[in-house]
């Protein structure tokens, strides 16, 4: 399958701890998006990535969250000091520059 | 207000029934229109996009811009139990300046055998 993945699938973690998600993107795609999507809204932007630069950031990526692409394949998002309100669906997209975007299966994220 | 709105229904249809899914926004400068299909607990699915003003066909589905009037749409011929899914219109400004996408909040749609 050479669609986008994401890793892990589903994530469980009590408040105020620090977790990480991982995405591989269609191989030859140069960009990388993700965003989140809570229960009955459609996806919201976080951020994106050319290569291994990242060149944009929503107002709604807080000081917690940090993403990287170091070396223009794969990227992580790490979200510091969980909170409830980071319960969501985060999902990574990519494209070829200017191209349509595929996305990801997606990481639901459970936070107790 | 948010910059897209999509009536979150859901919107339920007998099988073979033709299906309108619309959206309206208020950023005048979007030009590239898209509509995604998403499956429960599954990413979004490109099934149609579109440029500028006009109509796009493909088998089933149609698309439909307006620009003058800030209004998107999707048909749906012939619908099938298995299109039942939610639908989200998407939009994005310049494909040069990042494409970031700007979501509807969906439109759950049931087709009934």
């Amino acid at each position: 399958d050479t669609g986008v993945s994401q890793d892990p699938r589903h994530k469980i973690t009590k408040r105020g701890q620090n977790v990480t998600f991982r995405c591989d993107p269609i191989s030859e795609h140069n960009r990388l998006y993700w965003y989140r999507q809570t229960l009955g809204q459609g996806p919201e932007f976080l951020t994106y990535f050319q290569n291994e630069a990242q060149l944009e950031k929503s107002r709604l990526l807080s000081d917690r969250f940090s993403a990287e692409r170091p070396k223009g394949s794969f990227s992580t998002l790490e979200i510091q000091r969980t909170e409830q309100g980071d319960s969501a669906m985060y999902l990574c997209a990519s494209s070829l520059a200017q191209g349509r975007q595929y996305f990801g299966p997606g990481t639901r994220l459970t936070v107790t | 207000q948010k910059e897209v709105e999509q009536d979150p229904g859901p919107l339920s249809v007998p099988e073979g029934a033709i299906v309108s899914l619309n959206c309206t926004y208020s950023n005048s400068a979007f030009q590239y229109f898209m509509w995604y299909r998403q499956y429960s607990r599954k990413g979004p699915e490109l099934l149609m996009y579109t440029y500028s003003s006009g109509n796009k066909e493909d088998g089933r589905f149609t698309a439909q811009v307006d620009k003058s009037s800030k209004y998107i749409s999707l048909f749906i011929r012939d619908s099938q139990p298995s299109d039942s899914a939610t639908y989200l219109c998407a939009m994005s400004l310049q494909l040069d300046a990042g494409n970031m996408l700007t979501f509807g909040g969906g439109t759950r749609l049931m087709v009934k055998p």
